[in-house]
């Protein structure tokens, strides 16, 4: 079963302009969803999870269950914001279901 | 900062070989995991092990796979005999408890020829 869905394989966004980057899920119980980026060369690194309610690096993600989103959020994107960023799903059998990444880059 | 290290980065082998790709998970983390990646395709979870067993397993991790912690840093995978769709990006993580942050590490690109 597709757990996870990012639809866009490829966004690009000017410098400055507001991003989205959408997910959206399938699960019926309680799962906890993460971001997850990864630089050029660097390996993958946790952005944020939606229990910490936290920003890092002026992205947001809020989790609505009525729409099964977790959409990641970014107000201004900077040029250091160009990534693959992966969307990812963890069940209450702490199994990790990864949806297909969207590639963002920023047009300087 | 501590990381999580693999080796090596790169292995290509013949199909039915066995290969064994290496990790050494953060010092303090208890959690072990590993997932691969087909080229163009989505990061899947293979395994997680804790406390020298597996915890859980996907359903990709079949007979043909598993995972030992030799000693008290390294966790290893053994691929048992290659196939061609074996080929991909696998990667190790690990974390201090089972619902913590998991920490990558950069990956080995298994190809099988």
């Amino acid at each position: 079963a597709q757990r996870v869905t990012q639809p866009e394989k490829l966004l690009s966004v000017f410098k400055g302009a507001p991003v989205e980057l959408k997910c959206n899920y399938s699960y019926s119980g309680s799962p906890e969803l993460f971001w997850y980026v990864q630089y050029s060369r660097q390996r993958l690194q946790l952005l944020l999870r939606h229990i910490s309610r936290e920003s890092i690096k002026g992205f947001t993600a809020d989790l609505n269950k009525g729409e099964t989103s977790f959409h990641l959020k970014k107000p201004f994107a900077q040029e250091e914001d160009s990534a693959m960023y992966y969307c990812a799903l963890r069940d209450e059998g702490n199994q990790f279901y990864f949806g297909t990444g969207t590639s963002l880059t920023v047009i300087p | 900062e501590p990381e999580v290290t693999q080796t090596p980065s790169h292995q290509v082998t013949q199909m039915g070989q066995e290969v064994i790709l290496r990790c050494v998970p953060i010092s303090n983390h208890l959690y072990f995991y590993w997932y691969r990646q087909i080229l163009g395709q989505k990061v899947e979870f293979l395994v997680s092990f804790y406390n020298n067993e597996i915890s859980e397993k996907s359903e990709i991790f079949d007979d043909q796979f598993s995972v030992e912690r030799p000693d008290g840093s390294n966790f290893t995978l053994k691929i048992r005999s290659t196939k061609l769709e074996d080929s991909a990006m696998y990667f190790c993580a690990s974390s201090e408890g089972r619902t913590d942050t998991q920490y990558f590490g950069p990956g080995t690109r298994l190809t099988v020829l």
